[in-house]
């Protein structure tokens, strides 16, 4: 069992829907990174969450420490939202952190 | 703003050489983590400097080591390369390791081993 975990794997949505992807983990402390991944390009960090919620633009973030949950939220979307959604958590290690990285959504908006 | 810089963008290596991977991270930025992303597959942790010291090693293989210098640059050398070594390598960066330091990645070394 992975570490961190996310759903669905892989998604397929209309431009305009409403898109959710979840990030559950077992491991780390009270914060998550969100990062984004173009196909072939480089990963963008989206938000850094510790606790609540954060929204910029159409994306939208929560987090539940207790649960060690988190989802993303993408309202509206559009074919540019097309990615893979990796969430990344904190674990500690001799003092400093690595980071554990989720299997990773791989989504698909089409026009 | 200054971000994680990384070079080359892109390197291509025959099997056995050698290849040296360099990140330059967000400046005061103390800590580098370096992964390794093969097709399809979700970014696997190598290893990571905090103060010019390795602070943690991931799944590194043994032909590989790395090292942070004294302007906190870090440099990933990788020997006897092999095919299965084909792959995006990414460099991070964030603060005194703090887990709420917000983490930037560089756009990562695509390494072609032939």
């Amino acid at each position: 069992k992975n570490e961190v975990e996310q759903s669905p794997q892989n998604l397929t949505a209309q431009e305009g829907e409403f898109i959710t992807i979840n990030c559950s983990y077992s491991v780390g402390i009270s914060a998550l990174h969100w990062l984004q991944q173009h196909p072939g390009g480089g990963i963008v960090s989206l938000f850094m969450l510790s606790s609540g919620k954060k929204k910029h633009g159409r994306l939208i973030a929560t987090i539940n420490i207790q649960e060690k949950h988190s989802s993303l939220h993408i309202t509206a979307s559009h074919p540019r939202d097309s990615a893979v959604y990796i969430c990344a958590v904190p674990e500690s290690t001799s003092g400093t952190y690595k980071y554990i990285f989720g299997t990773g959504t791989r989504l698909k908006v089409l026009a | 703003a200054a971000g994680v810089i990384q070079s080359p963008r892109h390197l291509i290596k025959e099997k056995r050489e050698t290849a040296t991977l360099k990140c330059y991270p967000i400046p005061r930025h103390d800590t580098v983590y370096w992964y390794q992303q093969g097709p399809g597959q979700d970014p696997q942790f190598l290893i990571s400097f905090y103060e010019k010291m390795q602070s943690d090693k991931g799944s590194i293989p043994d032909r590989f080591s790395a090292q942070q210098f004294s302007d906190y640059h870090s440099e990933l050398n990788m020997s006897s390369l092999e095919l299965g070594d084909s792959a995006l390598y990414f460099c991070a960066s964030s603060l005194r390791g703090a887990y709420n330091s917000p983490l930037h990645f560089g756009n990562g070394t695509r390494l072609t081993v032939t």
